[in-house]
């Protein structure tokens, strides 16, 4: 079966600090990655997808960046955050061949920046 | 702009009592839409997914309805438990060729109490 990993759970980091959250999927190949934030009171945002090893798209300018150096992981990652940063963040996977557009979502990763 | 409005915005109930949650939409080209539980800090996870030729779909005490037509569904809890608190969101994709793109509604936060 599938399975999607998330880390770090909880994060807090000081503003100006770097960033990188990682997501690894297992148990499929050639899956859709997703970054997602999601702010309290408001619905996911799509923050950066992709299709394949080295391909990111990104849907909101903004201060983070994302990379696929494997065919199973994906990174989010800043190099000086801001207090804006703050909040829930979700990797997911969908399938790549025969995608139904079901996501399937990790655990999250709870960011704050002070 | 496809849009995606759940109602109500929250919700307290009673255990063992049942509701229902709305959702409409203005996605268009429609391809289906998924109802989506998330725990409080927890990764959403899929309830059901109903596509343009369903009517009523039922996952357990979970029945989520499609109106196509007038662009509206439901999801209908019976004898909610307390572990029915959770957000609830609503999705609806949108086919493009061989892409989905998703609407995320903003979720009806649901509190079940004793």
């Amino acid at each position: 079966s599938q399975t999607i990993h998330q880390w770090p759970a909880t994060l807090v980091q000081p503003v100006g600090s770097p960033l990188s959250l990682e997501c690894t999927v297992e148990g499929t190949s050639n899956p859709n990655l997703y970054w997602y934030r999601q702010a309290a009171g408001r619905g996911l945002q799509l923050l950066f997808y992709s299709v394949g090893i080295g391909q990111i798209s990104s849907e909101v300018p903004q201060n983070l960046s994302a990379s696929r150096p494997q065919d199973r992981q994906f990174i989010l990652s800043s190099k000086k955050l801001l207090l804006s940063d703050s909040g829930f963040y979700l990797c997911a996977w969908s399938e790549g061949r025969r995608n139904t557009g079901e996501l399937f979502f990790g655990e999250g990763s709870r960011l704050t920046v002070l | 702009k496809n849009q995606v409005e759940q109602s109500p915005q929250s919700l307290i109930i009673l255990e063992g009592k049942n509701c229902t949650l709305q959702c409409n939409y203005t996605v268009s080209p429609f391809s289906n839409l998924r109802w989506y539980k998330q725990d409080t800090g927890r990764g959403p996870v899929s309830l059901t997914i109903m596509t343009f030729s369903e009517n009523t779909k039922s996952n357990g005490r979970y029945t989520a309805t499609l109106d196509a037509d007038t662009k509206q569904s439901s999801l209908h809890i019976t004898a909610s438990q307390l572990s029915d608190s959770a957000s609830y969101i609503c999705v609806v994709s949108e086919k493009n060729r061989s892409n989905y793109k998703l609407t995320f509604g903003k979720g009806t936060l649901l509190t079940v109490n004793p």
